[in-house]
């Protein structure tokens, strides 16, 4: 059972689109992550949010952690072929009983094709 | 300092024999983490280390399975016996030891794949 679930699974848009990519739990996290992984690396750290309601923004993207921290959202604007890869998004485990802090999980990802 | 680093970057191995991957970490971070990913899914939790001390270690971990960080910088992840289902993009991450949230930073990984 994932502790975090992500949707969509898959992605496929033209440059120019907008588009929302979502994570979703029952549990709470002290913080959310985000990251990019392309095919053969590891994942790269985009993100933190920590704080309930929190949106940040970085160029194109926009993050946001929902007002109860379970959940959170990645909009990206006017998506370019340099945006594909698969996103990751991972909640911090101060949630978890007995877990000490420090461990991540991580959602399946959603991956992202931007097509010229 | 340019971040986490891993090697080998690949391993190919034949089923049975055993495997040793090295992680060096982002060198003032304290914890380390080693996950394991299989295609289409997202990185699952291994074990961690604070300095040299193991903290976790997942239930998934089977006894061929074990990890060392001796002197609190780097660290070795070993499997014995490799099996075909051990074929998968073993990553390390670090970080520092933080009040509230983990950052962690990966390593490009090492991929196994045992035929």
């Amino acid at each position: 059972t994932q502790l975090l679930e992500q949707s969509p699974q898959f992605l496929s848009i033209q440059e120019g689109e907008n588009l929302t990519v979502y994570c979703n739990s029952s549990s709470v996290f002290s913080s959310l992550q985000w990251y990019r992984q392309e095919p053969g690396e590891g994942p790269v750290l985009l993100v933190t949010v920590v704080t309930g309601g929190e949106v940040k923004k970085l160029k194109r993207l926009t993050f946001q952690f929902g007002d109860a921290r379970k959940d959170s959202s990645l909009h990206i604007t006017a998506a370019q072929p340099g945006d594909t890869g698969l996103y990751l998004c991972a909640g911090d485990s101060k949630a978890d009983r007995g877990s000490t802090l420090g461990r991540l999980y991580f959602g399946r990802g959603t991956q992202l094709t931007v097509w010229p | 300092d340019t971040g986490v680093s891993q090697d080998p970057r690949h391993k190919i191995t034949k089923r049975g024999q055993n495997v040793t991957f090295r992680c060096d970490p982002i060198s003032e971070h304290n914890r380390l983490y080693w996950y394991r990913q299989t295609l289409g899914q997202g990185p699952e939790f291994l074990t961690y280390f604070q300095n040299e001390a193991q903290l976790e270690k997942s239930r998934l971990l089977s006894d061929r399975f074990s990890a060392e960080r001796p002197k609190g910088s780097f660290s070795t992840l070993e499997i014995q016996r490799t099996e075909q289902g051990d074929s998968a993009m073993y990553l390390c991450a670090s970080s520092s030891q933080g009040t509230l949230n983990t950052e962690a930073f990966f390593g490009q990984g090492t991929r196994l794949t045992v035929v």
